[in-house]
């Protein structure tokens, strides 16, 4: 089936440092999302982008729908303790029914 | 308070045996999911359904069963022809707002004796 790239598959951070993480794929998506799960509970949805070139906040969060279709960021800045966690991308083809989801890139920050 | 329950939180079973996990949501949403997580692995899909009385298969439908009688509910079957069931199991359900934004239940983790 399709496939999202997603890295760094790991991070270990001090806290207050800026956080980078990005999907891609040899495939054109309509939607992205970016998900965060904490040990043993179900992902949180975090940003949902829609339109290539968008770029869209929550608090210290940002993701951004790549131009070409293929590729989504998220950055956080100024992590904090409670950041730690998996962070997922999915992505949606056009006329999918079902989401693609990446590997996961787990985030550890150091005190 | 609108959400997606899943229960139990635990749950073991001798191999050789049935189990249904349970999903329920009170967001009226149409469509619902069935994913299965391995220890750091990513999320795949078993089954989906996009409205009630019909569902289809994901990408790892073996050994599973669904049923979608009614649209608050959707239980899955780990059947005893699961070769590797031992995982933690996660319910989605979609809405309105498109099939793309998914909103997850707390998991169940099924360990197989």
């Amino acid at each position: 089936g399709q496939q999202l790239n997603q890295s760094p598959q790991s991070m270990f951070i001090q806290e207050g440092e800026d956080v980078s993480m990005n999907c891609t794929s040899s495939s054109i998506f309509n939607t992205w999302l970016w998900y965060k799960q904490d040990p043993g509970e179900g992902p949180v949805l975090l940003i949902a982008l829609y339109k290539a070139g968008e770029l869209t906040s929550n608090g210290r969060l940002t993701a951004q729908f790549g131009i070409t279709r293929k590729d989504s960021f998220l950055n956080i800045s100024a992590s904090i303790p409670s950041d730690v966690g998996i962070y997922f991308c999915a992505g949606l083809i056009q006329g999918a029914q079902k989401l693609v989801f990446g590997q996961g890139t787990r985030l550890t920050i150091n005190p | 308070d609108g959400g997606i329950t899943q229960s139990p939180k635990y749950l073991f079973r001798k191999e050789g045996q049935n189990v249904t996990l349970s999903c329920e949501q009170n967001l009226n949403h149409d469509a619902m999911y069935w994913y299965r997580q391995d220890p750091g692995q990513g999320l795949r899909l078993i089954y989906y359904s996009q409205i009630v009385n019909d569902f289809q298969k994901g990408d790892i439908a073996e050994g599973y069963s669904v049923s979608r009688e009614k649209k608050e509910s959707f239980p899955l079957t780990v059947t005893s022809a699961q070769k590797n069931p031992t995982a933690f199991y996660l319910c989605a359900s979609s809405g309105t707002s498109g099939i793309s934004e998914q909103f997850f239940g707390p998991g169940t983790r099924l360990t197989v004796l």
